[in-house]
């Protein structure tokens, strides 16, 4: 699966909206992009996914490069509840099925 | 509610004593699979499977084993536990290929091996 990279860390203010980068520059065309976040002492969980356009849900928004070499997750009020670590993901559909491959991820703190 | 269950959560043993942790889904996903998570290493996969029968190695696979005999559950099996293999672990399931576009993780299990 091509490489990611994100920031160590981040921080926020609670209410202000975040924006987490993450770098894929070797991306393919069968990559999609996957956020997943992890909570002090909890598993992994799912945000957001994406191909090539941009998508909302009801947790965050993905902003997608036109190029597909960069993309971000938006948190558009921020909460206490949202500090994490979040994880920016490339699945190749064609290849690694459902298997996911973590990095270190971005450590985000968010100030009251 | 849609849940991905662990046990035990915490485990503290002794080396070569054989253990099982156990994982169970209601969701009737088709895949499963174990991750170990390290400090400074990540979320590593050790072994994973496709459906009822079907097993395969992930990452770090060394010193465990696994079994999916029903479809809801697959245990993790350690024969002979060594201290390298005091971790975190998790447990994930998800809808097949494709479609599996968002994976259900388990608590977590602790385990310490002394």
């Amino acid at each position: 699966d091509a490489k990611t990279t994100q920031p160590n860390s981040m921080e926020s203010n609670e209410e202000e909206p975040v924006h987490l980068p993450c770098n894929h520059s070797t991306i393919s065309g069968t990559d999609y992009i996957h956020w997943y976040r992890q909570l002090p002492s909890q598993g992994p969980e799912y945000v957001i996914h994406g191909l090539t356009s941009n998508v909302n849900n009801r947790m965050a928004s993905l902003a997608i490069a036109e190029d597909r070499k960069s993309s971000t997750l938006i948190l558009h009020r921020a909460t206490l509840r949202d500090a994490a670590v979040y994880y920016c993901i490339l699945r190749d559909r064609e290849t690694s099925g459902s298997r996911l491959t973590f990095g270190e991820g971005t450590q985000l703190t968010v100030n009251p | 509610e849609a849940q991905v269950t662990q046990n035990p959560r915490y485990l503290i043993t002794v080396t070569g004593k054989k253990l099982t942790v156990t994982c169970s889904q209601n969701m009737n996903h088709e895949y499963m699979s174990w991750y170990r998570q390290d400090p400074g290493l990540g979320l590593r996969q050790i072994y994973y499977s496709m459906n009822v029968e079907v097993t395969d190695k992930g990452d770090v696979p060394e010193g465990y084993k696994v079994s999916r005999k029903e479809k809801r559950n697959f245990p993790l099996i350690l024969e002979s536990p060594s201290p390298n293999q005091t971790s975190l672990y998790f447990c994930a399931s998800s809808r097949r290929l494709a479609d599996s576009y968002e994976q259900y993780f388990g608590p977590g299990t602790r385990l310490t091996v002394t």
